[in-house]
Formats: structure tokens, C-alpha cells, sequence
């Protein structure tokens, strides 16, 4: 059984620009939810969808933005980038909700 | 609102030697502790997990205990390897996902000497 997939792996940006991050999750999973890590926030909730609707949403600005489609496949964009957002972008899915969550390898964005 | 502290480190530690990492939280109402692994490149992994107080989670030689009274979360191993090596973080979550999702430590950089 494949994992949770992102996609791509390293993006390299400049300010103002905008990004889509990509997430597959694992077969099966209707719930898909990302996170932000960095060195000096470590990991931060951005947003959680079920079943292509927005469940919870983090602490973060509406720059950052996601949904999700119908194969529960789900994006991330995050528009008029900013040097702090250069982070590492995870995505998780589960089942359920309450169920585990599985992590993809991330998305290292930097930001120049 | 919900907060997890846990020692960031680095801890290093010689090959077979007892490891503690200490995790303490606050939170409104009664929450799941868990402890994520994530190893160099890779996504964060469960590695084990607690949903109520006196819970004992274990996996991999790895354990930590609910302790409401004292609000915490620790994660011990009697005797490490060089594999264990990665960063560990402490987490909780609200029963029905909560609006915040899991809020994590800051992740303690485990580095195991041969």
C-alpha cells in the first residue's frame, strides 16, 4: 500500500511569488491535513479537510489557503510568499477522523 | 490553549545506555498524548501513543505513561541503538480531531554514539 505522496519535494521560490504543494494520501483516507515545520516554531497546524470540506484551520494567515477533491487527493497554496515561509510542509491522512495519522516526506520550500 | 514542552537538545547518548525524554503539557479537557519519530528526510511516524490517564504506550523497546497528576508524558528506552537516532516529538490531540489539529513539541534531536 503507497504511502502519503507529496509532491514536489524541494521548491525553490522568490517573495511575492506564489506555491501549490501537492498531497496524495494513502488509499482509503478521506481526512488530509497539513502542517508547517520550522526550526523556530517547530510544527504548526495549518488545515485539515474531510471529504472536501475544511474541518479545523490553524493560527495562520489567509495567505495560506487548501482544498481538497473528490479522490481526497488535497493542495496547499500559499500566495504572496514572504521569507518566513520558507519551511518544511507535511501533509498527514487518515481514515477517520481520530484515527492515526501517516505522514508524507514533506515539501522543503525555501523562500529567497 | 493546548501547549507541549519537551526538552530540545541535543541528547546524546552512548549505544545501550537508558534514555528519558521528558514531555509535559496543558490542555482544556482530556486529551491523547502521542510520541512521533522522524527520522532524516522521512515524515514524521507514530511511534506510540496514550488516549487516557495511567495508559501505557509502548512500541519498539520505546514506552511512555499518561500522568495526569503531574501532566506528563515521558518517553523512556532501558537500553538505545545507533538506529534510534532521530528527532522525537511529543504531541496531543482533542478527542474528535479538535480545532487546533495535534500540537507538537518543539521535537528533542536524539544522537546515539556507537
Amino acid at each position: 500500500k503507497a504511502g502519503v505522496t507529496q509532491t514536489p519535494r524541494y521548491l525553490i521560490k522568490t517573495r511575492g511569488q506564489q506555491v501549490t504543494l501537492s498531497c496524495s494520501p494513502i488509499s482509503g483516507h478521506r481526512s488530509v491535513s497539513w502542517y508547517q515545520q520550522t526550526p523556530g516554531q517547530g510544527l504548526q497546524f495549518l488545515f485539515e479537510y474531510f471529504s472536501e470540506t475544511q474541518r479545523n484551520k490553524g493560527n495562520f494567515p489567509g495567505r495560506f489557503s487548501g482544498r481538497q477533491f473528490s479522490n481526497s487527493r488535497s493542495e496547499m497554496n500559499v500566495s504572496t510568499l514572504e521569507l518566513g515561509d520558507s519551511a518544511l510542509y507535511l501533509c498527514a491522512s487518515r481514515r477517520e477522523i481520530n484515527e492515526k495519522l501517516f505522514f508524507g516526506s514533506g515539501t522543503q520550500l525555501s523562500v529567497l | 490553549g493546548n501547549s507541549v514542552t519537551q526538552m530540545e537538545g541535543p541528547v546524546t547518548l552512548s549505544e545501550e545506555a537508558f534514555l528519558t525524554i521528558n514531555c509535559t503539557y496543558t490542555a482544556t479537557g482530556y486529551p491523547s498524548l502521542f510520541w512521533y519519530v522522524q527520522y532524516p528526510g522521512e515524515g514524521l511516524q507514530l511511534l506510540l501513543k496514550a488516549t487516557k490517564a495511567d495508559d501505557k504506550g509502548s512500541n519498539k523497546g520505546f514506552e511512555a505513561t499518561y500522568r495526569k497528576e503531574t501532566t506528563s508524558f515521558h518517553l523512556e528506552k532501558g537500553s538505545v541503538q545507533v538506529s534510534d537516532s532521530a528527532v522525537y516529538f511529543c504531541a496531543l490531540g482533542m478527542a474528535g480531531g479538535g480545532a487546533d489539529g495535534l500540537t507538537f513539541g518543539k521535537g528533542t534531536h536524539l544522537i546515539i554514539q556507537p
